[in-house]
């Protein structure tokens, strides 16, 4: 299972594009890349899910590279509900089963 | 559809007792994954059940310990609890293994 590597925190407004980076340079062929979102006291929550070029969905944008060795979420005009903690993680969801591996996550902040 | 649910939502227990966490998932979903958070270790897993057979296992002493029944509802179970089991328990259910929809967890509390 590939490793992780996020910022630990990051600080936006409402209103902004927020872009949160993650690297996981020994990806590997049937690894996808998942981002999932928790709030405090709860479980996390899917959010969008890639294997390569741009995926987006109706909350979120995912972009990944040709050489898949590092992927972008991007969430589009962020408001105060937006903050919670983001992971994004690496694996093989077909043959892995239900074994998730998350890594520490980035913690967004929005303000006012 | 009704979400995954977790019984109780918060307990409170003492060094050396047992605990016996229940979990309720989505109708339909045979895929049950537990998990641990703490502040320190953040979220790890624990072990996965597919139609009442352990699929996946984490790298937790055997006092951890789970089973799923036929009607895809699951327990986990901690026996001789430390302080250290002090933790947000999560229980996460599947219909696919892709995506992986979470309860709201239940906090333990070891004293």
């Amino acid at each position: 299972l590939a490793k992780t590597t996020q910022p630990i925190s990051m600080d936006s407004y409402e209103g902004q594009e927020v872009n949160i980076t993650c690297s996981h340079n020994n990806i590997a062929t049937n690894d996808y890349i998942t981002w999932y979102q928790q709030f405090p006291s709860q479980g996390p929550r899917f959010i969008i899910q890639g294997y390569k070029t741009k995926v987006t969905n109706e909350v979120a944008s995912l972009f990944i590279p040709a050489d898949r060795k590092s992927s972008t979420l991007s969430l589009p005009r962020v408001s105060l509900s937006d903050t919670a903690v983001y992971y994004c993680l690496v694996g093989d969801m077909y043959n892995q089963g239900g074994k998730l591996i998350f890594g520490q996550g980035t913690e967004l902040s929005v303000k006012p | 559809k009704a979400g995954v649910t977790q019984t109780p939502r918060y307990l409170i227990k003492t060094r050396g007792q047992q605990v016996t966490l229940s979990c309720s998932p989505i109708s339909g979903h045979r895929s049950v994954s537990w998990y641990q958070q703490t502040p320190g270790q953040g979220l790890q897993f624990l072990f996965e059940y597919f139609s009442e057979t352990q699929r996946n296992k984490g790298n937790f002493p055997g006092r951890f310990s789970g089973r799923q029944f036929s009607n895809s509802r699951s327990e986990m179970n901690v026996s001789t609890l430390e302080l250290g089991d002090s933790a947000l328990y999560l229980c996460a259910s599947s219909p696919d293994s892709i995506e992986q929809f979470f309860g709201p967890g239940t906090r333990l509390t070891v004293l």
